[in-house]
């Protein structure tokens, strides 16, 4: 099956600084790319997406670039902001003989500071 | 579009307790799904459906139950109530489509004493 190693955390940054979060996938096909952020005591949000090789999905000043060669789906942002503050998962999706699932890392946390 | 609503938000269990957790969605989506998430751990995957009467099990389904009747819900059910099921749980959807994320509830946060 499909399967997501992303950045360990966690990861504090000040306020204007640039990030990435690292994420590699392994996977048969060719699925679709996620990124969610989940905020502090909330359920997960779709923060962006990408469905085949060389996309770049982008939303909120966040960007990632589907690479199929390096199989990866790395997180930007250039200047964080303190509500950036979450954790973030990568996801990459499965779809096949009549079923759909998401494989999703371990998160990764991030604190921006002012 | 209320999307995905589960209940309840929190609940206490004692051990050896039962309960229901329940999640609907109103946007028609064939697939469905229950996470747990631990410190840690990240997302784990429960039990999941990908239609009405259709379900299966995921990555950790001891000790939980589905059914999935309506294409609108999918409730969990604890059987006997263990503090190992202390976790925070999440219902999500999803056509069963490429390219279409998930759709997630907010939460329902579960201690088992």
């Amino acid at each position: 099956g499909n399967s997501v190693t992303q950045m360990e955390g966690p990861v504090t940054l000040s306020e204007e600084a640039f990030l990435t979060i690292n994420c590699t996938y392994t996977a048969t096909g060719y699925p679709s790319l996620f990124w969610y952020v989940q905020y502090p005591g909330e359920g997960l949000q779709l923060l962006l997406k990408a469905t085949k090789a060389d996309d770049k999905g982008s939303n909120k000043g966040f960007e990632a670039t589907y690479r199929k060669e390096t199989t990866s789906f790395h997180l930007e942002k250039g200047s964080v902001q303190v509500s950036d503050s979450a954790v973030y998962f990568c996801g990459t999706s499965y779809s096949g003989a009549g079923s759909y699932q998401l494989t999703f890392g371990k998160g990764t946390k991030l604190s921006v500071i002012p | 579009n209320a999307g995905v609503t589960q209940t309840p938000k929190f609940q206490v269990l004692k051990t050896g307790q039962s309960m229901t957790l329940q999640c609907a969605q109103d946007m028609n989506h064939e697939y469905m799904s229950w996470y747990r998430q631990d410190p840690g751990m990240g997302l784990r995957l429960i039990h999941y459906s990908v239609g009405a009467g259709i379900t299966d099990q995921g990555e950790v389904p001891n000790g939980y139950n589905v059914s999935r009747s309506t294409t609108e819900d999918f409730p969990l059910r604890l059987l006997s109530a263990a503090p190992s099921q202390t976790s925070v749980y999440f219902c999500a959807s999803s056509p069963v489509r490429q390219g279409y994320g998930y759709t997630f509830g907010s939460g329902t946060r579960l201690t088992v004493v």
